[in-house]
């Protein structure tokens, strides 16, 4: 247990659906992240969050839209998917933005859009 | 921008045994960070070991350790006397020294270890 959890841990969506995925962090950290983790490919960071501010959009196209209503909480919200969506999706925290900060990895939410 | 490449997709070794796992990495920086994440079948991530680039010394965490070559750009990971509970995606990675970490962590696409008992 790395003290950063997220629901569902599975999830399977049609296209016109609107989800949302949580984590939530007992961490006491100022910055949590979003990243994808598709098959074949690298993680690919998709959004951070410092203080509940969000500080990076690495170009993610507007059908993901995140939410940090305060330190402890992350959401992503989804909506009008695509099947290339469908991956595991990894919250993460670190104490702060900090570029030498241990960043600790919840489970991961798995989503297939169909 | 950065890229990490990790050459080999899988690596199987013998418990006990030594293992290398090889990562490099393009950047234009002078100053950054580089990691080591493991992600057992469980699929939590966790940290393994890391380097500050501008450290000369190699970082070593018990059984880990790195080499880390900044003019060849390669941050290999070395885990010595290996266990079957090391069995896993092993992830290099790369952060600049951006000054606020906004940046996040770029992954490379993992290699996953195998041990053989």
């Amino acid at each position: 247990e790395t003290g950063v959890t997220q629901t569902p841990r599975h999830l399977v969506m049609g296209m016109t659906n609107k989800k949302s995925l949580k984590c939530e962090q007992h961490l006491g950290h100022n910055a949590m992240y979003w990243y994808k983790q598709s098959a074949k490919k690298p993680l690919e960071l998709m959004f951070v969050y410092s203080l509940e501010e969000r500080v990076e959009n690495n170009s993610v196209p507007s059908r993901f839209s995140p939410e940090c209503p305060n330190s402890s909480h992350l959401f992503l919200h989804l909506h009008t998917l695509q099947p290339e969506d469908s991956a595991l999706y990894l919250c993460a925290s670190s104490q702060d933005l900090w570029d030498f900060e241990e960043q600790y990895f919840g489970p991961g939410t798995r989503l297939t859009v169909t | 921008a950065q890229t990490v490449t990790q050459s080999q997709p899988e690596m199987s070794v013998q418990e006990a045994e030594t293992v290398t796992l090889s990562c490099t990495y393009d950047t234009s920086e002078s100053d950054y960070y580089l990691f080591w994440y493991k992600q057992p079948p469980s699929r939590q991530m966790i940290l393994v070991i890391r380097q500050e680039a501008y450290k000369q010394q190699n970082a070593t965490e018990n059984r880990f350790s790195v080499n880390f070559q900044k003019a060849a750009k390669s941050f290999s990971l070395k885990i010595s006397d290996s266990q079957l509970g090391d069995a896993a995606m092993y992830f290099c990675a790369y952060r600049t020294d951006s000054g606020g970490g906004a940046d996040g962590l770029t992954f490379g696409k993992g290699t996953h270890l195998i041990i053989q008992p």
